[in-house]
């Protein structure tokens, strides 16, 4: 059983929907990570959280809103999204935001834009 | 930033034969090399890593290899088991200070009972 749960598993909206990602890790983390995954190209850090605050935002379109409430939970607030943000997205956590932290994906959320 | 290439992106290997995935960097300040498998359906899971004061490491199966005067790093997965097919990631962090993981395209391994 993974450490890092992600829900839904999949989500299917159109472009004027309104929907939220929920992650969720039982290891005892402080940092949190949201990654995108598209076909044949590697992963895309969109996100980092440590003790709920943001330490990274890397150029992500406004349309994706993150959220930390807290050190064990993480949302990612969709909306107006493109039919190009199709595609697996993957929260990770480690220990710290640091060097050298191994990171612990959970299984992701296929999202498909209609 | 940080640049990581893999090769090859496609691996078929008889079950009981070797796989070798190798994966070259840019950024000579990198200390730390993880690896991921990501089965069908399933997040990237951290299978083996290693850090720059060692040259490899082994965990039954699995090594790493790291080079680091060439700047290259290699998986090596020894007697292949059908449960070995996946997708293989590489990763290196963008520079010496720096938390923020670079990952490879990944290589799809299919071993073949």
């Amino acid at each position: 059983e993974t450490g890092v749960t992600q829900t839904p598993r999949h989500l299917v909206m159109g472009m004027t929907n309104k929907k939220s990602l929920k992650c969720e890790q039982h290891l005892g983390h402080n940092a949190m990570y949201w990654y995108k995954q598209s076909a044949k190209k590697p992963l895309e850090l969109m996100f980092v959280y440590s003790l709920e605050e943001r330490v990274e935002n890397n150029s992500v379109p406004s349309r994706f809103s993150p959220e930390c409430p807290n050190s064990s939970h993480l949302f990612l607030h969709l909306h107006t999204l493109q039919p190009e943000d199709s595609a697996l997205y993957l929260c990770a956590s480690s220990q710290e935001v640091g060097l050298n932290q191994p990171q612990h994906f959970g299984d992701g959320t296929r999202l498909s834009i209609l | 930033g940080e640049n990581v290439e893999q090769h090859p992106s496609t691996l078929s290997v008889q079950e009981g034969d070797s796989a070798v995935i190798k994966c070259t960097y840019s950024d000579s300040a990198s200390n730390y090399f993880p690896w991921y498998k990501q089965e069908l359906g399933k997040g990237p899971q951290l299978i083996i890593d290693i850090r720059s004061n060692v040259g490899e490491k082994k965990d039954q199966r699995i090594a790493v290899t790291l080079n680091k005067t060439a700047k290259h790093f290699s998986l090596h997965i020894t007697e292949t088991q059908p449960e070995d097919s996946a997708v293989y990631f590489c990763a290196a962090p963008r520079g010496s200070n720096d938390y923020k993981l670079s990952f490879g395209a990944g290589t799809t391994v299919t071993v073949r009972a």
